[in-house]
């Protein structure tokens, strides 16, 4: 099972708005609705901040939002703020045998 | 709150054996499947192992498979990965991380376990 594919970098200035993609196959993204998003920062454990594709948990800013359109999930934060930056990692349930499989991540900078 | 505290990570030969420790707190640890987690340095994250509430089903990723073991004790609330067969590959740290309901990928995370496998 491979990794889902991010793109490995995305940046912004504060206040915009950018969009994380994370594509997989009709094996694991685009068979379910149970795609999640976590944020990383450097020497922290990962957070999660999306889940079912695009339920927030309590506590989580609703600026950010996630969607899915067949293979490919995305995430989006808007009114980018400088404590936004970190690493975002999507995961996909993949059925029964592999279980879960991670994106690649993706490095957020605020410009 | 729920709390994750891994331990047992260290360094070890290729070829040796670790027994990671997953300790948790603040829920029904008996009621709710866990997984371990992995990210070598300066690499992404990579799902290892699951367990299933009850301790009755366990799945691996195939890099794994056949060499490390998920066990938990719902008495001790407490969850382990026993690794063999270590290679310099699995040099990562390890997160303890629960599981929602049974397919979500997890919710909440511990801190981490650094395990180096080197001679």
């Amino acid at each position: 099972q491979s990794a889902l594919t991010q793109p490995a970098s995305v940046s912004g200035s504060p206040g915009q708005s950018i969009t994380i993609s994370c594509t997989g196959t009709s094996s694991d993204v685009g068979s379910y609705n149970l795609v999640s998003w976590y944020q990383q920062h450097p020497g922290k454990a990962p957070k999660l901040m999306i889940y079912e594709g695009s339920k927030r948990p309590s506590g989580v800013s609703n600026r950010f939002s996630g969607s899915k359109s067949g293979n490919t999930a995305s995430l989006t934060i808007s009114g980018l703020q400088a404590e936004d930056e970190a690493d975002y990692y999507c995961c996909s349930y993949a059925g029964s045998s592999t279980v879960y499989v991670f994106g690649t991540g993706t490095k957020v900078t605020v410009l | 709150e729920v709390q994750l505290l891994e331990s047992g990570g260290d360094l070890v030969q290729p070829g040796g054996s670790l027994r990671l420790s997953c300790a948790a707190s603040g829920f029904t640890f008996s009621s709710y499947a866990m997984s371990w987690v992995r990210q070598g340095p300066g690499e992404g994250l990579e799902w290892v192992s699951a367990i299933s509430a009850t301790g009755s089903s366990t799945y691996y990723a195939d890099s794994v498979k056949g060499r490390f073991t998920i066990s938990r004790d719902n008495s001790k609330n407490t969850m382990y990965l026993q690794m063999s067969t270590l290679r310099a590959e699995d040099t990562a740290i390890y997160f303890c991380a629960k599981i929602p309901s049974w397919r979500n990928p997890p919710d909440y995370w511990g801190q981490g376990t650094l395990v180096t496998v080197s001679s």
